[in-house]
């Protein structure tokens, strides 16, 4: 079946413009993460998800970076007024949420170089 | 969540065994052993996890010591296609909690 998905792979903005990144958990899903993978370094938690519900943001780095999954499914990351240390690669990760689920599920990433 | 330490980096032989060791002295009874890789460009990859008993699954065995405080994890032929880095986590609760990766092991799989 089909894995997590993000789009887009490669997105270059200049500093100072606002971006989107999206993603397409498995469907059926209820949780969804958000992780920052700087150069060099592991991934570093920003936001997670529950359904349509975010419980817990506070791995966001500023109020530049927001988050949203409207309706259980797709979520999206919006950064504003991107700056250059935004540079990295965004990952997005979906679980059934079930208390018998152990696995987290990991997208492709997003990299976004601020230029 | 309890903090691991792994060694940086480590080569392993192509059809031999790679042996990759995590401290986490600091864990607490109820948290799990998770660990999981990153081939290059790529997501990171669920391979296992565990509790207190030895686990094994088509990918990897997990050895975890008898006070919880260190485990190995075991890819039992390497092949090249098992580079990547290595990370292991401990976590309390199962996948609907957030994964606190550190800097993970970089492991070599050489011909």
């Amino acid at each position: 079946g089909a894995g997590v998905s993000q789009s887009p792979r490669y997105k270059v903005a200049k500093r100072g413009q606002d971006v989107a990144l999206r993603c397409d958990p498995i469907s059926g899903h209820v949780s969804l993460f958000w992780y920052q993978q700087a150069l060099g370094q592991g991934p570093e938690f920003l936001t997670y998800f529950q359904n349509e519900a975010q419980l817990d943001k506070s791995g966001l780095p500023s109020d530049r970076f927001f988050a949203e999954r409207p309706e259980g499914s797709v979520s999206t990351l919006k950064i504003q007024r991107t700056q250059q240390e935004d540079s990295a690669v965004y990952l997005c990760a979906s679980s059934p949420g079930l208390r018998d689920s152990y696995e987290q599920y990991f997208g492709p990433g997003t990299r976004l170089t601020v230029t | 969540d309890a903090k691991t330490t792994q060694p940086p980096s480590m080569d392993c032989a192509e059809g031999r065994a790679a042996n990759l060791p995590c401290n986490h002295s600091t864990i607490s009874g109820n948290e799990y052993v998770y660990w999981y890789r990153q081939i290059h460009s790529q997501g990171p990859q669920y391979i296992i996890h565990g509790l207190k008993n030895n686990e094994t699954n088509e990918m990897a065995s997990l050895i975890i010591t008898e006070d919880r405080k260190s485990s190995t994890l075991i890819l039992p032929h390497a092949t090249l296609r098992d580079t990547a880095v290595y990370y292991c986590i401990v976590s309390d609760v199962q996948g609907a909690q957030k994964l606190v990766f550190g800097q993970g092991t970089r492991l070599t799989i050489n011909p």
